[in-house]
């Protein structure tokens, strides 16, 4: 069964922290995207990663920088974080040749509240 | 850019009875993909179904069909016989290009089901 697995469901974390969120997928996908949602704003693209070391901005890149080092295991990073960060998480990953149907496949999702 | 347009906040449908999710698009790319995603109360994303805009033929799954109309960029799913589980948010999304593939997504439907 593929998945995509993330580190945590639910995270509570203090203003200024560093803030670590852990996404690993087993269907060997080289695509990998961070999702943000909030309600009555659907999902927006934080970054993504078409490889290994390679990273984009999204739509909504600040305030957070990814990393990925390892082809499975795509990091979202908040530096410090910051009560408008509270929010939905999702992870996702397709194949590189995603253009042509393949769906992409998502985590659970973590929910992140910043106090 | 591209533009997923979701009007309908909210619907709700009586069990067995098909119900219609309104989904509009906007995009300058010659070839594209839709597809639709939903979301229970659990939060995980499950795909429903996708649409090629050079498919010949409107999408179907089950219970699940898209009625596809590429003159008026829409992409509406219908929801024949309606079960309880069905209750859920519904999320209309354009395969991004420009993005590795991303998604973007409309804002969504919730959609209740009733006994």
């Amino acid at each position: 069964d593929v998945k995509v697995t993330q580190s945590s469901r639910y995270l509570v974390k203090r203003t200024g922290e560093k803030v670590f969120l852990e996404c690993v997928q087993d269907m060997d996908h080289e695509n990998m995207f961070w999702y943000r949602q909030d309600p009555g704003l659907g999902l927006r693209l934080i970054y993504f990663s078409y490889d290994v070391k390679m990273k984009e901005k999204g739509d909504i890149p600040e305030g957070y920088s990814v990393s990925r080092e390892k082809k499975e295991r795509f990091s979202l990073i908040l530096e410090s974080a910051s009560t408008n960060q509270t929010s939905m998480y999702l992870c996702a990953s397709s194949s590189r040749l995603a253009g042509e149907g393949d769906e992409q496949f998502f985590g659970p999702g973590t929910r992140l509240t910043v106090l | 850019a591209q533009k997923i347009t979701q009007t309908q906040p909210g619907m709700f449908v009586q069990e067995k009875e098909a119900v219609t999710l309104d989904c509009t698009y906007d995009t300058s790319d010659p070839s594209y993909g839709l597809f639709w995603y939903k979301q229970p109360s659990s939060g995980e994303m499950i795909f429903l179904i996708y649409q090629g805009s050079y498919d010949q033929q409107n999408a179907t799954e089950g219970r699940y069909s898209l009625n596809f109309q590429k003159a008026r960029k829409s992409a509406n799913l219908v929801i024949s016989a309606s079960q309880l589980g069905d209750s859920a948010m519904y999320f209309c999304a354009i395969l991004n290009s420009n993005s590795g593939y991303a998604l973007n997504f409309g804002k969504g439907t919730s959609l209740l089901v009733t006994p």
